[in-house]
């Protein structure tokens, strides 16, 4: 079945720090790899995005690259501000089954960014 | 009004009550989805709704009971609920089934459950 693996939290980065969240999947078709942020009090929402190999998603500074000979799709950001605190979701969707409409999340990394 | 809205955003109730959780979106999508958030656990896919047909059950115990009135409104009917049934739940709505598939998935902020 399909899985996505994050890196356990949480994060603590002084802000203008360099960001890393490392991602790693596992999926039987082509998966569309995705993450989403959830701030304080809110629900989730999708940061970026990528639906093949080699593309990069981008948003808001953030950047991730779904490398598909690594099975992984990291999520990094050059410098950070507290307002990026939050807890971020990796998830995939595989669009070769019947379940396409299914996203698989990893547990979630949540990231504290200091003055 | 925001996108998808839920209510309450609190709830505390004993093993022997029944409450519902409401989620309503206005953003004119087909597809409706419960979650359940945990900690440290990844978010856990709970019924589907297209259409108000429901699409998926992903193996919820019976004292989870959904319903979908219209396309608009989901809701999450609980009754002799347990303690381990505390979590955040979370309601979302995409466009269309294959929506999700797209990553294009609207959250709700959820419903903090406590089960006493």
């Amino acid at each position: 079945g399909n899985s996505v693996t994050q890196m356990e939290g949480p994060v603590t980065l002084s802000e203008e720090a360099f960001l890393t969240i490392n991602c790693t999947y596992t999926a039987t078709g082509y998966p569309s790899l995705f993450w989403y942020v959830q701030y304080p009090g809110e629900g989730l929402q999708l940061l970026l995005k990528a639906t093949k190999a080699d593309d990069k998603g981008s948003n808001k500074g953030f950047e991730a690259t779904y490398r598909k000979e690594t099975t992984s799709f990291h999520l990094e950001k050059g410098s950070v501000q507290v307002s990026d605190s939050a807890v971020y979701f990796c998830a995939l969707s595989d669009s070769s089954g019947a379940g396409s409409y299914q996203l698989t999340f990893g547990k979630g990394t949540k990231l504290s960014v200091i003055p | 009004e925001t996108g998808v809205t839920q209510t309450p955003r609190h709830l505390v109730m004993g093993m022997t009550n029944k409450k519902s959780l409401k989620c309503e979106q206005h953003l004119g999508h087909n597809a409706m989805y419960w979650y359940k958030q945990s900690a440290k656990k990844p978010l856990e896919l709970m019924f589907v709704y297209s259409l108000e047909e429901r699409v998926e059950n992903n193996s919820v115990p019976s004292r989870f009971s959904p319903e979908c009135p219209n396309s608009s409104h989901l809701f999450l009917h609980l009754h002799t609920l347990q303690p381990e049934d505390s979590a955040l739940y979370l309601c979302a709505s995409s466009h269309h089934l294959g929506g999700a598939g797209t990553g294009e998935l609207f959250f709700g902020e959820g419903s903090r459950l406590t089960v006493l």
